[in-house]
């Protein structure tokens, strides 16, 4: 299985400043059709999981420009460019390269 | 609007079974592949299972295999995970998402139902 792991697993931040979760996985994620199936999701307390980035860097429907994707093969980063309230919650990489499909420990963003 | 409600949660002992259906709206669903991911108190996300449009392809975490089934009713707009045999540990809230395969990830979920195994 493809092991996600996400750095750190906490982060304080101050509102309106930048904060980056760093997802590292165990092999890389090109697929074999040249495709990187690295999303990343959102989960704010007492809700589900919603959509952010899927592809690496592409932002879902509705989802604020201040969230951004990078990366390659194995090492990819969400970027949150000015930190709102809103964005508090738990943060997830997750691959579907190859099943089955695995995801990060998860990355906790509370305001400072 | 995509909404996806699921149901069928509830305490159950361990080594009993339990069928978990997800309604399906605002999108046709017979277009679209599925999954279960789950969520255990406290804890982070493990995806469960994935069926195909058609459902002739289906997949499943070594975790539960060979003890839960999933399926869909596309007349229905409905999708079900049948679990049996349920252990302590499958423990969680369930959810279902509908997925993109060319994006190769699920674009939305529904709120969860939640599933409890305890004697």
């Amino acid at each position: 299985d493809i092991v996600m792991t996400q750095t750190p697993l906490s982060s304080p931040v101050t509102l309106g400043q930048p904060a980056s979760i760093s997802c590292r996985s165990s092999q890389s994620l090109v697929h074999s059709d040249g495709n990187t199936y690295l999303s990343w999701l959102q989960q704010r307390p007492g809700q589900p999981p919603r959509l952010l980035i899927y592809k690496i860097s592409n932002r879902f429907s509705g989802v604020p420009d201040r969230f951004s994707g990078s990366g390659a093969g194995t090492d990819f980063t969400l970027k949150i460019s000015r930190v709102e309230a809103e964005d508090v919650g738990v943060y997830y990489c997750t691959q579907a390269t190859q099943f089955p499909y695995t995801f990060g420990q998860g990355t906790k963003l509370e305001i400072k | 609007q995509v909404q996806l409600v699921e149901s069928g949660g509830g305490l159950v002992k361990p080594g009993g079974s339990l069928r978990l259906s997800c309604a399906a709206s605002g999108f046709t669903f017979s277009d679209y592949y599925m999954s279960w991911i789950r969520q255990a108190p406290g804890k982070g996300l493990e995806w469960v299972s994935y069926i195909s449009s058609s459902s002739s392809y289906t997949n499943y975490a070594d975790s539960v295999k060979g003890r839960f089934t999933i399926s869909r009713d596309n007349a229905k707009n409905s999708l079900y995970l049948q679990m049996n045999s349920l252990r302590a540990e499958d423990t969680a809230v369930y959810y279902c998402a509908r997925s993109i395969a060319v994006a190769g990830t699920d674009d939305y979920w529904g709120q969860g139902t939640l599933v409890t195994v305890s004697s």
